[in-house]
């Protein structure tokens, strides 16, 4: 079956970095463009990242350019995201999302001091 | 920037009966293509969003035919006909027409009275 794997959350000091991982299983990784999604604590759904299957391109929401960046791996199903200066604002579960057929279960990052 | 704006943000539904959430959009979503790229999604308490509805009004696999898409141009609906304990939840609708960015109604919470 389908599964969406995301790790590499975690508790970061402001400024800091993190690198978040989602190994993929059960869909034909290589041909779905990928989304980044992150749920900051009671509230709602906001689209982060995304990046087609042939890493041609890559889009950032307006907050996060220049600080994150998306990236993947087809031989290996698995997708990324590095991110760096990290603020308060960035506190989220982050989703892996394809294509938004399929989600991950999401993996916390919380940005404090 | 597509704003899309969703309402109510909170509604209390007799088991039963039925339940209707609007999702209205600053531009038109029909695409080039002739597609129109409104979706809705589910959130569960405690658990990952999934997709209940594509392009307005395709049921995916697995979702119940109480949940019905209808819509065009700038105004949606999801309807869940018959409301059961389990549709409790948070209820978005996503458009992806104009990308990016990708944009999320602020959601729609679905409780039992």
């Amino acid at each position: 079956q389908v599964q969406l794997v995301e790790s590499g959350g975690g508790v970061v000091q402001p400024g800091g970095s993190l690198r978040l991982s989602c190994r993929t299983s059960g869909f034909t990784f290589s041909t779905y463009g990928m989304h980044w999604i992150r749920q900051a604590p009671d509230k709602g759904l906001e689209w982060v990242a995304f990046i087609d299957p042939n890493k041609n391109y890559e889009f950032y929401t307006d907050s996060v350019k220049g600080r994150f960046v998306i990236s993947r791996d087809n031989s290996k199903n698995t997708l990324f995201l590095d991110m760096n200066s990290l603020t308060s604002e960035d506190t989220a579960v982050y989703y892996c999302v394809g294509d938004y057929d399929y989600w991950g279960q999401g993996t916390l990052v919380t940005v404090s001091s | 920037d597509v704003v899309v704006t969703q309402y109510p943000l909170s509604l209390a539904v007799t088991l039963g009966q039925s339940a209707s959430i609007s999702c209205r959009s600053s531009h038109s979503l029909v695409s080039g293509d002739g597609n129109t790229y409104l979706h809705w999604f589910q959130q569960r308490p405690g658990q990952s969003p999934r997709r209940l509805i594509y392009k307005v009004s395709n049921r995916d696999s697995g979702v119940p035919d109480r949940f019905t898409g209808s819509g065009s141009g700038t105004d949606f609906t999801l309807t869940i006909g018959r409301v059961e304990a389990e549709d409790v939840g948070v209820y978005y609708c996503l458009q992806g027409t104009h990308w990016p960015p990708w944009t999320f109604g602020h959601g729609t919470r679905v409780e039992i009275k």
